[in-house]
């Protein structure tokens, strides 16, 4: 199971800090990477980008200059920053597990971010 | 604009087959074996239905298959029925560890 954790409303021109905390299977595991996606309102989904257990990151091109993710696999945890958020920003973030090569087998239940002064 | 092309909408009664695309290039979908498609029922999280252009994971029915040619891969629905009434989105692997989504197609089960 993966659970996303954060702040739902962030002010314009400030930082989206998310967490997801990932039981039942271990952040370790050279098996998979953990993923970041989102789905904006009356849109589609959009991959934001992805972790390796040894902190090893891969992001979207189109946010990598904003985005920043960290991984403690003593709390079998990985978490996602984003600066300089806009209304664009504003989207469900889901936290999700890739096999190797790749897809994304589970998720979490979604962390609703609205941008917004 | 998506990175994968896919219609905004299918339609069909229950009981019968539909088909939906999934448009990309050569350096994505008519690359790499790596199509996935996701069903996602609004407020849910979304559920992997085929992975790999046609595995279906363990516990999808039957009914759910998918293939590919050339740059496009589809995912085919038989046997319609009204819990398949969903949005279904296609991913690929875009190549240098991008990954790419369709905009998505709302499934309406008549």
């Amino acid at each position: 199971q993966l659970q996303e954790s954060g702040p739902g409303l962030v002010k314009p021109s400030q930082t989206l800090s998310l967490t997801c905390t990932v039981s039942g299977s271990s952040i370790h595991n050279g098996n998979y990477y953990w993923t970041w996606i989102r789905h904006h309102p009356g849109g589609g989904l959009e991959w934001i980008g992805y972790i390796y257990y040894d902190g090893n990151t891969y992001f979207n091109p189109s946010l990598k200059s904003r985005l920043t993710m960290s991984i403690d696999t003593s709390e079998n945890q990985f978490s996602l920053n984003l600066i300089f958020v806009t209304a664009a920003d504003t989207a469900v973030y889901y936290c999700a597990r890739c096999p190797i090569p790749g897809y994304f087998d589970y998720w979490g239940q979604g962390a609703p971010v609205t941008v917004s002064s | 604009q998506s990175a994968l092309t896919q219609p905004a909408s299918v339609s069909g009664s229950p009981g019968q087959s539909i088909t939906i695309s999934c448009t990309g290039t050569a350096s994505d979908v008519g690359t790499y074996k790596l199509v996935s498609w996701y069903q996602h029922h609004p407020g849910k999280v979304p559920k992997l239905m085929i992975y790999e252009d046609d595995k279906r994971p363990s516990g999808v029915s039957f009914r759910f298959s998918g293939s590919k040619s050339g740059n496009t891969a589809s995912l085919t629905i038989s046997g319609l029925q009204a819990e398949d009434e969903a949005d279904y989105y296609c991913c690929s692997y875009g190549g240098r560890f991008n990954w790419l989504f369709g905009g998505g197609t709302k499934l309406t089960v008549l």
